[in-house]
């Protein structure tokens, strides 16, 4: 069975751009979460889709939102790119709910913001 | 809020012991929780979860524990080897299953 995946694995911006984001959840799962891993804050939970609505967000800026669609696939974009923006970006998917089911990682996207 | 504490932050022990990685969480409702492993540069891994309801899981050489009362989780790795070599990471699942994570604990394990 294939795990996660996301692409694309790197990513290098400019200040003000915009990016997106792609991850393909496991066959058969239907929750997304995706988090953002930092040196300085660690990994902080973004938000969660299940069957393409939006269950869950985390406190981040209107400037980082996020789909699902319905073969489950979410893709995240980050509008108006900060520096501090630079991060590691993983998805995760579990069968139903983060609350019950194991939470599976993909590698995460490398996204530089220079 | 839930915040989740792991001890130490680094930890380097000889091949062949076991090790004892410590968790703690503020808010005693806790749904799950969940330890992973992440290798330098690369996404995590996940080792074990324990339900709310559950005292302990065990995987191959891990056996993962879980006292709500006291707040606490610890995940044992027994006869540890060089490929244990990672930084290990514990989650605690809040009542809309979002996961608050440690800041991990970085295990180097030397032959």
């Amino acid at each position: 069975k294939a795990g996660v995946t996301q692409t694309p694995r790197y990513l290098i911006k400019t200040r003000g751009q915009q990016v997106t984001l792609s991850c393909s959840p496991i066959s058969g799962h239907r929750s997304v979460s995706w988090y953002q891993q930092t040196p300085g804050q660690g990994l902080q939970f973004l938000f969660e889709y299940f069957s393409e609505t939006q269950r869950n967000k985390g406190n981040f800026p209107g400037r980082f939102s996020g789909r699902q669609f319905s073969n489950s696939r979410s893709e995240m974009n980050v509008s108006t790119l900060e520096l501090g923006d630079s991060a590691l970006y993983l998805c995760a998917s579990s069968l139903a709910s983060p609350l019950y089911n194991e939470q599976f990682f993909g590698p995460g996207t490398r996204l530089t913001v220079l | 809020k839930q915040e989740v504490t792991q001890i130490p932050a680094a930890l380097s022990v000889p091949e062949g012991e076991n090790l004892v990685l410590n968790c703690s969480f503020t808010d005693s409702a806790i749904y799950n929780l969940q330890w992973f492993r992440q290798d330098p540069g690369k996404g995590l891994t996940s080792l074990l979860l324990i339900q709310s309801s559950q005292r302990e899981q065990t995987s191959g050489r891990l056996n993962a524990s879980l006292d709500k009362s006291s707040g606490r989780s610890t995940l044992y790795i027994a006869a540890s080897q060089p490929g244990d070599s990672a930084t290990y990471l514990c989650a605690g699942a809040d009542s809309w299953g979002k996961l608050q994570f440690g800041a991990g604990t970085q295990v180097v394990v030397t032959p």
